[in-house]
């Protein structure tokens, strides 16, 4: 079955430093993948899309890579702040992806330390 | 422009009571879902509604029953709730077909005793 893994235990990283969060699949080939941002008691809020096509995408101080080989997903964060300590969790879309359904990775926590 | 609302933030339940969980968005999008979030299983699919008029279960549907009432609504009843489905609910909304994000609401944490 359809399997999206992110690494369950938290990030704990330094003012100033980057961030990389990972999102590995398994028995999947994902036309694209997102990532979203989820606060303590809120809803998660979208970030990024990615297609299969592309290698890399940048928004502001975010980038994804999207590797279709290795079934990988990286999220990187520069010049991390406080502000961006959050969970973070990346989604997939379902099946023959005609209907809109993500499937959601467990998330990872990421806490930015001033 | 409100984006998705839940009502109510916060229920409990005793074990059989039944509950229906309230879901709108303003954006005019086609497809809502309603998702449950559990510690460590992360947002898992009860049900979706692809467009008005149309509902399918997904990955954990049993213990619910969902109404696309018109194309803003989308609820999500409980008939009879059990322990097991304390949770948060999250309903979301998107209009896939042009865009593929979905927005989610604040939740509803829900306790069942």
């Amino acid at each position: 079955s359809q399997k999206i893994e992110q690494n369950s235990e938290a990030l704990n990283i330094q003012e100033g430093k980057t961030a990389t969060l990972t999102c590995n699949y398994t028995n999947y080939s994902p036309a694209y993948l997102q990532w979203y941002r989820q606060d303590p008691g809120r809803g998660p809020v979208f970030l990024l899309l990615i297609r299969e096509n592309e290698k890399e995408k940048r928004k502001e101080r975010l980038k994804v890579t999207f590797d279709t080989t290795l079934k990988q997903s990286l999220f990187h964060i520069t010049a991390s702040q406080p502000a961006d300590s959050a969970t973070y969790l990346c989604a997939l879309v379902s099946g023959s992806g005609n209907t809109g359904k993500l499937i959601f990775g467990q998330g990872t926590t990421l806490q930015v330390k001033p | 422009n409100a984006g998705v609302t839940q009502t109510p933030k916060f229920q409990v339940l005793k074990t059989g009571q039944s509950m229906t969980l309230q879901c709108a968005q303003d954006m005019n999008h086609n497809s809502m879902y309603w998702y449950r979030q559990d510690p460590g299983m992360g947002l898992r699919l009860i049900y979706y509604s692809a467009s008005e008029g149309t509902t399918d279960k997904g990955e954990v549907p049993n213990g619910y029953n969902v109404s696309r009432l018109n194309k803003r609504e989308f609820s999500l009843r409980l008939e009879s709730a059990a322990p097991s489905q304390t949770s948060v609910y999250f309903c979301a909304s998107s209009d896939f077909g042009r865009s593929d994000t979905q927005y989610f609401g604040p939740g509803t944490r829900l306790t069942v005793l």
